[in-house]
């Protein structure tokens, strides 16, 4: 079965820095990946997602995700953040039929 | 077009009392999920469907039921709460196994 690890539970970032949210996968294909957004009291938003093609993957809001098959990560990134990026941020990978499996997720604090 | 609509929004049941979580989309999406996230483990998958009468377990599916008479409603029953059911629940729908899932915007369920 499909699993999706989150290494870090919280990330604190300056306003203005770069972020990097990591995302380790195990499955014995190449998956669906996805990466989702969740605002305080909010519903999930998609952010980005790979399906084949070219590794590097533009999101929305400036986000951007790299595969890399032979780390099995689909690490997310953002050059500068902004205080609106406080958020939760969930990995996520469907393998066999429509089954997301989830990372635990990670909260990213932005600090002014 | 409302996307996917879940009600209630809040719910406090008693324990052993039972409720329907209602999920309605009006994408015509065949594939609808539901899922519970809890702080630290991501969100988990209770029940899905893959269209109107067919439905299936997922990850966590005990205590919970979930029939599919239509495309457009996905209805997640809990027939006994349990404390252990208190939760975030999310209902999700995706227009078929190749495309993104779309979440609603979440119920928010204590059992006392």
């Amino acid at each position: 079965a499909q699993s999706v690890t989150q290494p870090d539970i919280h990330i604190t970032v300056s306003e203005g820095a770069s972020l990097e949210l990591r995302c380790n996968y195990s499955y014995g294909a190449t998956p669906y990946l996805f990466w989702y957004v969740q605002s305080p009291g909010q519903g999930l938003q998609l952010l980005l997602k790979y399906f084949s093609g070219d590794t590097l993957v533009q999101g929305i809001k400036g986000f951007e995700a790299e595969f890399k098959r032979s780390q099995s990560s689909f690490n997310l990134r953002k050059p500068s953040v902004h205080w609106s990026d406080a958020a939760e941020y969930f990995c996520a990978v469907k393998a066999a039929g429509n089954k997301l499996t989830f990372g635990g997720g990670t909260r990213v604090l932005v600090k002014p | 077009n409302a996307g996917v609509t879940q009600t209630p929004k809040f719910q406090v049941l008693k324990t052993g009392q039972s409720m329907t979580l209602q999920c309605a989309q009006d994408m015509n999406h065949e594939y609808m999920s539901w899922y519970r996230q809890d702080p630290g483990m991501g969100l988990r998958l209770i029940h899905y469907s893959v269209g109107a009468g067919i439905t299936d377990q997922g990850e966590v599916p005990n205590g919970y039921n979930v029939s599919r008479s239509t495309t457009e409603d996905f209805p997640l029953r809990l027939l006994s709460a349990a404390p252990s059911q208190t939760s975030v629940y999310f209902c999700a729908s995706s227009l078929d196994r190749g495309h993104e899932q779309f979440f609603g915007p979440g119920t928010r369920l204590t059992v006392l």
